[in-house]
């Protein structure tokens, strides 16, 4: 089976806009599961979408949202950017989602300037 | 405050030698994860837990776990350049009502040649 995808893989935004990012799991997989990554923060949980639904949700501001269609697939949105959103984004899928084990695309490296 | 934290937070040894790190949480678990990455990429799931297991293995991989003192240790034999990487725990824990997967802040993993 193929792995987790996610685009693109490098992204330079300016502060204020917004940015997609999108995250293909692996076939059969109901979950998605979105982290945010920064020296500083370490691994941090985002959101998790099982069958379209968010199922669960991190401590993140408004500004952060998703959504997973009916093919699984998912899409982060960030709003209003920040310098501070420059990170690594990571999504992760798994068959039924936490606790079981995830399976992480190769992320996304987000760079706000 | 972390749910999982790892000790040492960096580690070098030389290639051969055995390479230990460690993991303490706070809450009752259903499971632990060890995950690795290498550097500036996605995680990869290297062995699951389960609560009600001490002790597991999977090639060079040996993992313990010791519910009564809430850390788990993860045992690298044989180092080898290519294991170079960051590696983090992973432990289910209910947060606001919500069952979620919180990673620690990882140990930094140089094998030196």
């Amino acid at each position: 089976k193929a792995g987790v995808t996610q685009t693109p893989r490098y992204l330079i935004k300016t502060r204020g806009q917004q940015v997609t990012l999108s995250c293909s799991p692996i076939s059969g997989h109901r979950s998605v599961s979105w982290y945010q990554q920064t020296p500083g923060q370490g691994l941090q949980f985002l959101f998790e979408y099982f069958s379209e639904t968010q199922r669960n949700k991190g401590n993140f501001p408004g500004r952060f949202s998703g959504r997973q269609f009916s093919n699984s697939r998912s899409e982060m949105n960030v709003s209003t950017l920040e310098l501070g959103d420059s990170a690594l984004y990571l999504c992760a899928s798994s068959p039924s989602g936490t606790p079981d084990t995830q399976y992480f695309g190769p992320g996304t490296r987000l760079t706000v300037l | 405050s972390q749910q999982g934290e790892e000790d040492p937070q960096a580690l070098s040894i030389q290639e051969g030698e055995n390479a230990t790190m460690n993991c303490s949480y706070k809450t009752s678990i259903n499971n632990l994860q060890w995950y690795r990455q290498n550097s500036g990429r996605g995680l990869v799931h290297l062995i699951l837990i389960r609560s009600n297991e001490r002790e597991k293995h999977s090639g060079r991989l040996r993992v313990t776990l010791d519910t009564s003192k809430k850390s788990s240790s993860l045992l690298i034999t044989a180092s080898r350049a290519a294991d170079t990487a960051s590696y983090f725990c992973a432990t289910d824990a209910i947060i606001q009502g919500a069952q979620k997967l919180v990673f620690g802040q990882g140990t930094r993993l140089t094998i030196n040649p």
